[in-house]
């Protein structure tokens, strides 16, 4: 799981609840990501973030959010807009993403979240 | 059909055999990587074979790559019960530009049991 940290490792959440999913990382790399990844499935990318202050929609984003105020920090927030949140969320890193076709993308050890 | 599939979905063998799994993709790719991810953790990189590359090794992983096929396969050699995991590839688009510029596109995984 390198250096990127998640926590926690479970959440438990009612519905209507927002909640809040940390992701820090101190191996100074620019790129960060967000993936959800339900049973049996591939990973899906929320948002992806390439620098402090900048991040982009990925293919799921719809009731999350994110923020970059640092470049070691991406939290991921899950709004009660997302309507089947319950997954398990990954987050990871890469040392660049403009240029960095080659960059493999370092993962942290994931969120449970479930809904009750 | 998505971006980056695997077959099969699951894999049951003894250990000492020789493990392959296969992915097919649709569209360009600049470089494929396969990863690997025990249960409930995060995923860890395994390797990286580049459009231009036909085949690389790490260790007991061969990786080779048909671009005119669209296809990849990694080949575990000697499997050892602690192999047992999920493995998925990604893709990492060609086109350097629009929104699929530095996403990884993941599949559906396969999972591997080797058995004692």
């Amino acid at each position: 799981d390198g250096g990127i940290t998640q926590s926690p490792k479970y959440l438990f959440r009612k519905e209507g609840q927002n909640v809040t999913l940390s992701c820090e990382q101190n191996l100074n790399h620019d790129a960060m990501y967000w993936y959800r990844q339900d049973p049996g499935q591939g990973l899906r990318l929320i948002y992806y973030s390439q620098i402090v202050n900048d991040f982009q929609k990925g293919d799921i984003a719809e009731g999350y959010s994110v923020s970059r105020e640092k470049k070691e920090s991406f939290p991921l927030t899950v709004t009660s807009a997302q309507k089947n949140p319950t997954a398990f969320y990954l987050c990871a890193s890469s040392p660049r993403l403009a240029g960095g076709s080659t960059d493999t993308q370092y993962f942290g050890p994931g969120t449970r979240l479930t809904v009750l | 059909s998505q971006q980056g599939e695997e077959d099969p979905q699951a894999l049951s063998i003894q250990e000492g055999e020789n493990a392959t799994m296969n992915c097919s993709y649709k569209t360009s790719i600049n470089n494929l990587q396969w990863y690997r991810q025990n249960s409930g953790r995060g995923l860890v990189h395994l390797i990286l074979i580049r459009s231009n590359e036909r085949e690389k090794h790490s260790g007991r992983l061969r990786v080779t790559l048909d671009t005119s096929k669209k296809s990849s396969s990694l080949l575990i050699t000697a499997s050892r019960a602690a192999d047992t995991a999920s493995y998925f590839c990604a893709t990492f688009p060609a086109n350097a530009g629009g929104t699929s510029y530095g996403k990884l596109t993941f599949g559906q995984g396969t999972i591997l049991t080797v058995h004692p």
